[in-house]
């Protein structure tokens, strides 16, 4: 499969401490999507990327911002974190924006906070 | 925002038994794909299968199965003959040309499969 990768796995922190999570990838494709899981809500879009320096926001985006500053690295940055912010997150990447395309997904990355 | 509703929070299954997993939707758009991802305790997500709306067709792949009606805008996913390995999450999922090509995903619905 895709070669997506994100850090760290597991991450526990304090309520108003900044956090980055790190989505790399290998494949060189042009879209990436950072998603949250939550128990009753599914995988909701937070943010997303179609290209360096071009991201726009998902339907969760508040308290969350993104940065792209080359294809294979999309970050995703809670600068003050909630306890709300408790979550899994997921990086996902796509080669084309199109309705039928298959995404790619990362492992995850458990985020805890205090 | 579309929505994708999943009724079944939990499900079971006898060992190599079938079971359906119900999904409906809500949308406007004429030009769309529905999807079933698979997510094993190991939380990767897997694609298990895609429909496209213009196809009357159901998909098909392997033991997996669409009931694609969309009139009625139903998409459920039939798993036959039921392995221990299909005990996962599973999603359906939305994404439409109108809506930016973004992927609007279900509650999910947990797969128990019973030896």
């Amino acid at each position: 499969d895709a070669g997506i990768t994100q850090s760290p796995r597991h991450k526990v922190t304090e309520t108003g401490t900044p956090v980055t999570l790190r989505c790399h990838q290998t494949e060189n494709h042009r879209y990436m999507y950072w998603y949250r899981q939550d128990p009753g809500h599914g995988l909701r879009l937070i943010h997303y990327s179609y290209g360096v320096k071009d991201t726009d926001k998902g339907e969760v985006s508040d308290g969350y911002s993104v940065s792209r500053s080359k294809t294979e690295d999309f970050l995703l940055t809670l600068e003050s974190a909630t306890s709300s912010q408790t979550s899994v997150y997921f990086c996902a990447t796509a080669f084309r924006q199109k309705p039928n395309e298959k995404l790619f997904f990362g492992s995850g990355t458990q985020l805890s906070v205090l | 925002a579309q929505t994708v509703t999943q009724s079944q929070p939990e499900m079971s299954v006898q060992e190599a038994e079938t079971v359906t997993l119900s999904c409906t939707y809500d949308t406007s758009e004429s030009d769309y794909y529905l999807f079933w991802y698979k997510q094993p305790p190991s939380r990767q997500m897997i694609l298990v299968i895609r429909q496209e709306a213009y196809k009357q067709q159901n998909a098909t792949e392997n033991r997996f199965s669409v009931n694609f009606q969309k009139a009625a805008k139903s998409f459920s996913l039939k798993i036959s003959d039921s392995q221990l390995g299909d005990a996962a999450m599973y999603f359906c999922a939305y994404a439409g040309t109108l809506t930016g090509n973004q992927f609007y995903f279900g509650t999910g619905t947990s797969l128990t499969v019973i030896p």
